[in-house]
């Protein structure tokens, strides 16, 4: 099945700064969705991008199939951006989730 | 509804219990998906229907693992003799069907003590 790796593992940073996330897959994919999981474990829908660019706010990502990477940019970070963020992929009908990048926001 | 509803929160289970969890997804979402999160690890397939049939249970650990979606609505997945390896959380998924947004519930958590 598709693989999906997820970098950095972990990342810290100070309020107000901007950052990326990175999504490599291993084969084409016809979904690939990023979620954001809370302290209270639920995973909230970002992003719905098996191609191209969308914008929310001061979340943006970046899909390029071609190349199998999806980014995930953060901008002007908050606390409340804190949390694990999850890429996931499929190339059928299920989706298979990377490892996740644990975000950490000081004030 | 407004989203996927899963219950209950919590259980806890003594080891050699049978438990079900229960999943109601969004109204109209013709594709169900279980998944089970263990702590510090990304959610892994555990099963998929498609309206009330299961078209693929491969992510399943063992036979005491059992999903069923009788009227392709409510979903329900049993574990049967809990381990304490089946302490874990439960996520449940729709989505209008194949390769479109799925939309996660809030998770059970289990606990096998």
């Amino acid at each position: 099945g598709i693989q999906v790796e997820q970098s950095p593992p972990d990342l810290i940073l100070q309020e107000g700064a901007n950052s990326t996330l990175r999504c490599n897959f291993s084969d084409s994919v016809n979904n690939l969705q990023w979620f954001h999981q809370n302290p209270w474990g639920q995973l909230i829908n970002l992003f719905y991008i098996p191609s191209g660019t969308k914008q929310n706010g001061r979340l943006s990502a970046t899909t390029v199939a071609t190349e199998r990477y999806s980014l995930l940019y953060i901008s002007s970070s908050q606390t409340t951006d804190s949390g694990v963020y999850f890429c996931a992929a499929s190339s059928g009908s299920r989706l298979t989730f990377g490892e996740g990048t644990q975000l950490t926001v000081n004030p | 509804g407004a989203g996927v509803s899963q219950s209950p929160r919590y259980k806890v289970a003594k080891r050699g219990q049978d438990v079900a969890l229960r999943c109601d997804p969004i109204s109209g979402h013709v594709s169900l998906f279980w998944y089970q999160q263990a702590l510090g690890q990304g959610p892994e397939f555990l099963t998929y229907f498609q309206n009330e049939a299961q078209l693929d249970k491969s992510g399943l650990p063992s036979d005491r693992f059992f999903a069923e979606r009788p009227e392709g609505s409510v979903s329900t997945l049993k574990i049967q003799r809990t381990q304490q390896e089946d302490s874990a959380v439960y996520l449940c998924a729709s989505s209008r069907g194949m390769n479109t947004e799925a939309f996660f519930g809030q998770g059970t958590r289990l606990t096998v003590v």
